[in-house]
């Protein structure tokens, strides 16, 4: 089975606080995301990675980074945390073109 | 642009009977694929059916089933004989390439 792990299920942290939210995949997929899930607004993708080193900025990249150094690692980097980015962060990692998306647990940062 | 609707924010069936989501796309592509994701309370996201554009023929799982009318751009998900544990919220999604597109989701209630 295909697994993706994210390093955190909950994690509260204080305005202006550098935040790194982890995220792991054993199938070696070369595509990685991180999305956040608001209710009503749905999935909202912030960055993805189609390789090692790549990003491109998703819809909602503003205030977020990321980092992948290794292609079974994309890490979510919020620089200056704010109380706007309180939600749930997803992961999701998939083959090349046109298949399914295979998600991690979530986690559900509070920013205080 | 791509977007994913879905018209339905909740949802409500008595267990054993049939229920359907509506979902509608925009896109100008020809070839793509489409997805029906369950989440369930506090549960990773997980793939329900998939559907490739190019195939008339409509996706089936079991008792899950989708009506797929590709010149109306919709994308329905059929649910028969639901069960208490298929309460959860459903995301329909659009892919083309390496992007993935996501509705607002409807949140299903099963009534015993």
């Amino acid at each position: 089975d295909v697994k993706v792990t994210q390093s955190s299920r909950y994690l509260v942290k204080r305005t202006g606080e550098k935040v790194f939210l982890e995220c792991v995949q054993d199938m070696d997929h070369e595509n990685m995301f991180w999305y956040r899930q608001d209710p009503g607004l749905g999935l909202r993708l912030i960055y993805f990675s189609y390789d090692v080193k790549m990003k491109e900025k998703g819809d909602i990249p503003e205030g977020y980074s990321v980092s992948r150094e290794k292609k079974e690692r994309f890490s979510l980097i919020l620089e200056s945390a704010s109380t706007n980015q309180t939600s749930m962060y997803l992961c999701a990692s998939s083959p090349p073109d046109r298949d399914e998306q295979y998600f991690g647990p979530g986690t559900r940062l509070t920013v205080t | 642009a791509q977007t994913v609707t879905q018209s339905q924010p909740e949802m409500s069936v008595q267990e054993a009977e049939t229920v359907t989501l509506s979902c509608t796309y925009d896109t100008s592509e020809s070839d793509y694929y489409l997805f029906w994701y369950k989440q369930p309370p506090s549960r990773q996201m997980i793939l329900v059916i998939r559907q490739e554009a190019y195939k008339q023929q409509n996706a089936t799982e079991n008792r899950f089933s989708v009506n797929f009318q590709k010149a109306a751009k919709s994308f329905s998900l059929k649910i028969s004989d639901s069960q208490l544990g298929d309460a959860a919220m459903y995301f329909c999604a659009y892919n083309t390439g390496n992007q993935f597109y996501f509705g607002t989701g409807t949140s299903l209630t099963v009534i015993p």
